[in-house]
């Protein structure tokens, strides 16, 4: 089955400590994005990758980090910058980055700082 | 002003209900909306897609654009206890508008009771 796979499902942190989630897709979809979702506030872009080695970023990229080395996978790292780290963080990918397509999402990661 | 607004409920309706969800906008250069529905510790998922204006039925679901009021809906007839989760509107832009994104609203969470 084709999808969206990320990882962990469920993360703990320490403060100061930076964290890698990973997201791979087997759509063969160009285009890949990482969204963060707090209570109330919806979807929130983080950083967005239309091709393979190019990146941009989002509405709240400070703290984060990310690569896109392979077309499949498109790893996000929350660093010790980030001040508000404890947050649903969900990875998605659309077949272009026209953003006229559907994006299809993973079943998200949920990370807790403590 | 944010892009996208949307009353993020709670909203509450008993089963059979007819459900009426909206979005406001503020840029008409958004041409592209949908609706995803989002279950509890789950990722997004496409329910609705609409270009332009107009209507689009599928099943119980219907999604309205008003590009002259900047205003969408999203009516839910016959409504069941499976449609409870969280709703939301997203649109976009043609590719080379400097609205090269999908935004989203910060959704509405419905609960239907038996």
């Amino acid at each position: 089955d084709g999808g969206i796979t990320q990882s962990p499902k469920y993360l703990f942190r320490k403060e100061g400590q930076n964290v890698t989630l990973s997201c791979e897709q087997n759509l063969n979809h160009d285009a890949m994005y990482w969204y963060r979702q707090d209570p109330g506030q919806g979807l929130r872009l983080i950083y967005y990758s239309q091709i393979v080695n190019d990146f941009q970023k989002g509405d709240i990229a400070e703290g984060y980090s990310v690569s896109r080395e392979k077309k499949e996978s498109f790893p996000l790292t929350v660093t010790s910058a980030q001040k508000n780290p404890t947050a649903f963080y969900l990875c998605a990918s659309s077949k272009d980055g026209t953003n006229t397509g559907e994006l299809f999402f993973g079943e998200g990661s949920r990370l807790t700082v403590l | 002003q944010k892009e996208v607004e949307q009353d993020p409920g709670p909203l509450s309706v008993p089963e059979g209900a007819i459900v009426s969800l909206n979005c406001t906008y503020s840029n008409s250069a958004f041409q592209y909306f949908m609706w995803y529905r989002q279950y509890s510790r789950k990722g997004p998922e496409l329910l609705m897609y609409t270009y332009s204006s107009g209507n689009k039925e599928d099943g119980r679901f219907t999604a309205q654009v008003d590009k002259s009021s900047k205003y969408i809906s999203l009516f839910i007839r016959d409504s069941q206890p499976s449609d409870s989760a969280t709703y939301l509107c997203a649109m976009s832009a043609p590719r080379g508008s400097t609205l090269g994104r999908l935004y989203f609203g910060r959704g509405t969470q419905l609960t239907v009771w038996p």
